[in-house]
């Protein structure tokens, strides 16, 4: 099956600064990658994904890159606000194996 | 709209007791997943649905039963719970396995 390796565990920024966070896969039939943030006490929920047809996707401070070739994908948060402070989750799928696999998570925590 | 609905949100348990950790939703979706969440071990799927009258096992399975007789619903059941099933429970629903996955928000079941 797949596996999904998410780095780091852990992320502390300043206020203002960019925070990214690193994926890979192993799967070479997964074809989509979304990314979920998760608040204390809160389900996950969905902020951005990309499919394997695709190189970047952005959607204002949040963008996604995915290099198929080495089977890894980033989140990219720029401008970063202390209510970006949460858990980030990638994830991979496909739409013959029926199960969503997820990386270990990354707690991200932005410093005023 | 309401999404994916879980319940109940808090359980306390007895080793050995039975129970049933219900979740509905109401956007038509055909692909239903329930996962725990322990720290530091991210997302774990237990079963999977990709529709009325089909489930499957995920990741971890063992201890718990699902079924899928109506759309709407995928219920979770405990046989004999354990301490070892002392965890925060999420239901997420898709319309698709490469498709949005949209959680509740999660069952913390404490069983002692």
């Amino acid at each position: 099956g797949e596996n999904v390796e998410q780095h780091p565990s852990t992320l502390s920024v300043q206020e203002g600064d960019s925070a990214v966070i690193k994926c890979t896969y192993s799967d070479s039939a997964s074809n989509y990658f979304p990314w979920y943030k998760q608040e204390l006490g809160k389900g996950p929920q969905l902020i951005i994904d990309i499919r394997s047809n695709v190189g970047e996707k952005k959607d204002q401070r949040i963008a996604v890159t995915l290099n198929k070739t080495a089977k890894h994908f980033s989140l990219h948060i720029t401008e970063t606000q202390p209510e970006d402070s949460a858990v980030y989750f990638c994830a991979a799928s496909s739409n013959t194996g029926n199960q969503f696999y997820f990386g270990t998570g990354t707690s991200l925590t932005v410093i005023p | 709209n309401a999404g994916v609905t879980q319940t109940p949100k808090f359980q306390v348990l007895k080793t050995g007791q039975s129970m049933t950790l219900q979740c509905a939703q109401d956007m038509n979706h055909e692909y239903m997943s329930w996962y725990r969440q322990d720290p530091g071990m991210g997302l774990r799927l237990i079963h999977y649905s990709v529709g009325a009258g089909i489930t499957d096992q995920g990741e971890v399975p063992n201890g718990y039963n699902v079924s899928r007789s109506t759309t709407e619903d995928f219920p979770l059941r405990l046989l004999s719970a354990a301490p070892s099933q002392t965890s925060v429970y999420f239901c997420a629903s898709s319309y698709s396995s490469d498709n949005v996955l949209t959680f509740g928000a999660g069952s913390r079941l404490t069983v002692l």
